[in-house]
């Protein structure tokens, strides 16, 4: 496609239940990131893919987050047992080299909200 | 935690007015971008500058790269109403593939 496009846009997950995140990169786009984005603050990175594998998932809070892209193009994010401190906004971003130089086109973002 | 630090946190500046915002760090990276991110949207990239001392224009945005390559700022002149929104600086380690993005700087300009 044109852009990075994240589903849904918005979830709302009552505490305790699972949820997965939807990024479609950009077509042929090597690297893909996850990062998580509180309410009027910078990215945290997340993790990494290149291609397939996950290079890097030193960012996830803890052993409730997993992040898959088995195909080396679509990526999901699938949180288990929501928490309140999860609620943020979860951006997904490709870039079309390995090395980190030239930038990331981003997805719009899913807006989760636990209540 | 983040390892850039912006400046200022909030900027509410009146149309015509020029601004300049900082981004600062004690580590150095190998290029530095700036995004501009408005609500509900994903950042957008405005730059990337690679080499220390670097200076790019992008219109009314003038972007600069720090000598040691662990700062940059943005200046904005005359600004307009379309330039609000969330700017933040990423910084990329050397050899690496991520991006440590900046605390951010919110800024909003009143017609």
């Amino acid at each position: 496609g044109a852009g990075v496009s994240q589903s849904p846009r918005y979830k709302v997950a009552k505490r305790g239940q699972d949820v997965a995140l939807r990024c479609d990169p950009i077509s042929g786009h090597v690297s893909l990131f996850w990062y998580q984005q509180a309410l009027g603050q910078g990215p945290e990175f997340l993790t990494y893919f290149q291609n397939e594998a996950q290079l890097d998932k030193s960012g996830l809070p803890s052993d409730r987050f997993f992040a898959e892209r088995p195909e080396g193009s679509v990526s999901t994010l699938k949180i288990q047992r929501t928490q309140q401190e999860d609620s943020a906004v979860y951006l997904c971003a490709s870039s079309p080299l390995a090395l980190g130089d030239y930038g990331y086109t981003f997805g719009s973002g899913t807006r989760l909200t636990v209540v | 935690t983040q390892l850039l630090e912006q400046s200022p946190q909030f900027l509410s500046i009146q149309e015509g007015e020029n601004l300049t915002v900082y981004c600062n760090s004690s580590s150095v990276f190998s290029s530095l971008q700036w995004y501009r991110q408005e609500p509900g949207e994903g950042p957008v990239l405005l730059v990337t500058v690679v080499t220390g001392g670097e200076v790019k224009k992008l219109k009314r945005l003038t972007f600069q790269f720090g000598d040691a390559r662990k700062d940059s700022s943005l200046h904005i002149t005359a600004a307009q109403p379309g330039d609000t929104g969330l700017y933040l600086c990423a910084g990329a380690i050397s050899g690496t593939y991520k991006y440590i993005f900046g605390t951010g700087t919110r800024l909003k300009v009143l017609a």
